[in-house]
């Protein structure tokens, strides 16, 4: 059973809100991913972690930011959202060696009307 | 950039028929792990490979990676409807990025 939790699991927000999309893993993992999903379309890397005060943009341009404060806290935010940033959100977190499986959370589904 | 492409997009088959889907890879591949992810769920992790020509199988899943490490497949015989969701490759990197393929969404019908 994996230990990784995203909240809320739903949000919907109006346009130009600041939104901070919660991501925590209790596995004491290195490595933590954030992806954006669109309904049955592919995983689109948009930031990653190798541990704490470490942070690296994805393959996919994102005007969210992310922190690694804490090992087992990557938050993603927002400063104003868009509905072009409607879409779910996807968290994961892995050991540092790259031969092990990542687990993800449930996600957040993200609505902005 | 790296670009991981699976193909079929979509395939669509009776219970009971095998089903396959490739992965491709612009450039060397460096581990290749399988997820699968069931309609409204998230990604879960099937397998991992690490060796160039390796072949692995679970029950009625095989997988398999290139000789150049450039590609990979799944092979799943006598489909169930259990099977249905997508596939997803996903190329470890050299950066420990974990980069997705495109994915293959599979349907299974009675």
């Amino acid at each position: 059973e994996a230990d990784i939790y995203q909240t809320p699991r739903y949000l919907v927000i109006g346009t130009g809100k600041k939104i901070t999309l919660e991501c925590s893993q209790t596995m004491g993992h290195d490595k933590m991913y954030w992806y954006q999903q669109d309904p049955g379309m592919e995983l689109h890397l948009i930031h990653y972690s190798y541990g704490v005060n470490s942070t690296e943009k994805g393959d996919l341009s994102s005007e969210s930011t992310v922190s690694r404060i804490r090992t087992e806290h990557f938050p993603l935010t927002l400063e104003s959202a868009r509905p072009s940033h409607t879409s779910q959100y996807l968290c994961a977190s892995s050991e540092f060696d790259r031969n092990t499986e990542a687990f993800f959370g449930q996600g957040t589904r993200l609505t902005v009307v | 950039g790296q670009q991981v492409m699976q193909i079929p997009q979509y395939q669509h088959v009776q219970e009971g028929e095998d089903f396959t889907t490739y992965c491709n890879s612009s450039t060397t591949l460096s581990n290749i792990q399988w997820y699968k992810q069931r309609p409204g769920g998230h990604p879960v992790f099937l397998i991992q490979l690490v060796k160039s020509g390796e072949v692995k199988k679970q029950k009625r899943l095989t997988f398999q990676f290139g000789e150049a490490k450039k590609n990979s497949s799944l092979h799943i015989t006598a489909t169930q409807t259990t099977d249905v969701g997508t596939y997803f490759c996903a190329d470890t990197g050299t950066a420990s990025k974990l980069t997705f393929g495109t994915g293959t969404r599979l349907q299974v019908t009675l």
